[in-house]
């Protein structure tokens, strides 16, 4: 059973680019959340997903930042004009449904480098 | 949300037990503890998790007290790969939390 996937492992974008991140979830699993990890810092939630829904975006800056689950595909989350702030691992998980038993598997992270 | 409280780091000897503990005095009767762990230049990885009795697996041993007011995460014997930072993080068993609250964990050193 093949983990969370996410790629492209490392991307480099310039200034004002977009950038593209793409993770596939867990085989039979639902429910995707998004996390960004600064550099020397800890991992913050940004998006919580369901197929074709966004269940909970209370973690995405207003402006620049979406995110989709379709119905076919994997997850993406899009950055729009991306600045220097935005360098930081994207980490992408997977669960079962949402509830205190489920564990979250995370795939191996999208490094973004803005330079 | 009900917070956890975790030394900021810790260190161990190869092979030795660890002891890892996390303290969450405002923990409510529906909240799981989940232990993660996340090793230098990877993604989170789950650990264990428990909801009031002692649970074990083959990565670890969750302590829960008897009040829940504090836990510890057991490593029976501590190795180079053990190297890591331990989040200790509180989940809503009705699931109206979806995502994890990571605070800054405790990071694990152990020496050879």
């Amino acid at each position: 059973n093949a983990g969370v996937m996410q790629n492209p492992r490392h991307l480099v974008r310039r200034r004002g680019q977009e950038a593209r991140l793409r993770c596939s979830p867990m085989k039979g699993h639902s429910h995707v959340y998004w996390y960004r990890q600064l550099p020397e810092e800890g991992l913050k939630f940004m998006v919580y997903l369901q197929k074709e829904n966004i269940i909970d975006e209370s973690g995405m800056p207003k402006e620049r930042f979406s995110a989709e689950f379709p119905k076919e595909g994997p997850s993406i989350l899009r950055i729009q004009q991306v600045v220097r702030g935005d360098s930081a691992a994207y980490f992408c998980a997977s669960s079962p449904p949402a509830g205190g038993r489920n564990e979250q598997y995370f795939g191996p992270g999208t490094r973004l480098t803005v330079t | 949300d009900a917070k956890t409280t975790q030394p900021n780091s810790m260190e161990s000897n190869e092979e030795e037990p660890v002891h890892l503990p996390c303290n969450h005095s405002t923990i409510s009767g529906t909240d799981y503890i989940h232990w993660y762990r996340q090793l230098p230049s990877q993604g989170p990885e789950y650990v264990i998790h428990g909801l009031t009795s002692n649970v074990n697996n083959r990565m670890a041993s969750l302590a829960i007290a008897e009040d829940r007011k504090s836990s510890t995460l057991i490593l029976h014997r501590a190795t180079l790969r053990d190297a890591a930072v331990y989040y200790c993080i509180l989940r809503d068993r009705g699931g109206s939390q979806g995502n994890l609250i990571f605070g800054k964990g405790t990071k694990l050193s152990v020496k050879p």
